[in-house]
């Protein structure tokens, strides 16, 4: 069965460095999402992304963060600075179809802890 | 900003028992999703609904949407252990995308 895949599982960087998560959504899939998750508190919805571009993001995807899709199959989101208050589950999600038509695929996570 | 309120937020149960857990919002949605999340993994999608009114069943679950897409309920019938979890009700505006606004689930034990 197809699956979105995520590396690193998890990764712990020193305040302040930068941070790459890798996403290998689904092949087919048109929409590729990020959500996070700090330990204990509801996953959030960072950014849509879609035809090369942006679609939607909300107020914690600040200047910090930024996503590429720099080939045909990774998806990325970049945490320039990272602060303690990044620390969270990162998933990363896809889509075929957009919302009331496709189904949403999540991958495991990426956990990021920032020390 | 929309909110969703999932109750209770913690259910232990006995297994055989039925229950329900509610997802409910001031917010009109125009689709809901319920998803499961075990410890350390992604959340996977068991249902979307979409129309107001609308009830889906999926083997011993059944989801129903509010008339006014505003919440939501999950009822299973003869819990097992293998039904523990936490469930996530999660909605989405209108637009093209799954910009999803999640509650903070329901954490289900069903005990032997």
């Amino acid at each position: 069965e197809p699956e979105v895949t995520q590396t690193p599982s998890h990764q712990v960087t020193q305040m302040g460095q930068e941070v790459i998560l890798r996403c290998v959504p689904i092949s087919n899939h048109l929409y590729f999402y990020w959500y996070r998750q700090i330990l204990g508190q509801k996953v959030e919805f960072l950014v849509s992304f879609y035809n090369n571009e942006i679609s939607e993001k909300s107020e914690i995807f600040d200047d910090q963060f930024s996503v590429e899709r720099p080939d045909g199959s990774n998806f990325t989101l970049k945490i320039r600075s990272t602060k303690l208050e990044d620390s969270a589950m990162y998933f990363c999600a896809s889509s075929a179809l957009g919302q009331g038509d496709g189904e949403l695929f999540f991958g495991e996570g990426s956990r990021l802890t920032v020390l | 900003t929309q909110l969703l309120e999932q109750s209770p937020q913690f259910l232990s149960i006995q297994e055989g028992e039925n229950l329900t857990v509610y997802c409910n919002s001031s917010s009109v949605f125009s689709s809901l999703q319920w998803y499961r999340q075990e410890p350390g993994e992604g959340p996977v999608l068991l249902v979307t609904v979409v129309t107001g009114g609308e009830v889906k069943k999926l083997k011993r679950l059944t989801f129903q949407f509010g008339d006014a897409r505003k919440d939501s309920s999950l009822h299973i019938t003869a819990a097992q252990t293998g039904d523990t979890g936490l469930y996530l009700c999660a909605g989405a505006g209108g637009g093209s995308n799954y910009k999803l606004t999640f509650g903070k689930g329901t954490l289900l034990t069903v005990n032997p």
